[in-house]
């Protein structure tokens, strides 16, 4: 299958900075990325969709100005964690996919992204 | 919307047993169907989907059935080993979802050696 990748695999930041986690296709052109938030022991949770060269769509409860989206390429993807604070620790996953119209392709992860903030 | 449920969430089996996972889904118009492994610490995987107009696909050890009529499809993994020890996700894609998938809370399959 397709490989994606994120960066960095784990970030410990004190409360009230900003952290960046990219995520990147490797071998596809992705026009659909997707982040996910899980915590220990619980599914996936979806934070955003985001389409190359528009903005995210945020799901319901996730607020769009502390997890900033920027899908600039189609084969990348960033997340910035804006004035993180404790109860942002998680771990943040994001995955990508390829489609065209009328049809589907699948959805292939990233490794995630284990974020710690002190 | 839709709606996925999955069981166990939990699953012991002895080596070399057959392991099933199954979930039900709510939306009749849903169309794809993976299955995701998720180890400890790592992203999920994909490792085996089927969609809505196939009633079963195999993959060596790993089968997926599907029954359109009530709504539920199964993983089934034959000749368990330790290494198949993780968290097992299924997921439905429902039309005009902007393609985002509905995911079960998962199962827990331990492997014992």
């Amino acid at each position: 299958g397709a490989v994606v990748s994120q960066h960095p695999s784990w970030v410990i930041c004190k409360s009230g900075t900003s952290v960046k986690i990219e995520c990147r296709s490797l071998d596809f052109q992705a026009t659909t990325m997707f982040w996910y938030r899980q915590f220990p022991k619980q599914s996936l949770m979806l934070m955003a969709t985001s389409n190359e060269g528009s903005k995210a769509t945020y799901e319901q409860g996730v607020e769009k100005d502390k997890f900033l989206i920027n899908h600039a390429s189609l084969t990348l993807s960033t997340l910035t964690v804006t004035s993180a604070h404790p109860e942002d620790s998680s771990f943040y996953i994001c995955s990508a996919s390829q489609r065209w119209e009328g049809s589907y392709n699948e959805q292939f992860f990233g490794p995630g992204t284990r974020l710690t903030v002190l | 919307g839709e709606n996925v449920e999955q069981h166990p969430s939990t699953l012991s089996v002895q080596e070399g047993d057959s392991a099933v996972i199954k979930c039900t889904y709510s939306d009749s118009a849903s169309n794809y169907f993976p299955w995701y492994k998720q180890e400890l610490g790592k992203g999920p995987q994909l490792i085996i989907d089927i969609r809505s107009n196939v009633g079963e696909k195999k993959d060596q050890r790993i089968a997926v059935t599907l029954n359109k009529t009530a709504k539920h499809f199964s993983l089934h993994i034959t000749e368990t080993q330790p290494e198949d020890s993780a968290v097992y996700f299924c997921a439905a894609l429902p039309p005009d979802s902007s393609y985002k998938l509905i995911f079960g809370s998962g199962t827990r399959l331990l492997v014992r050696p």
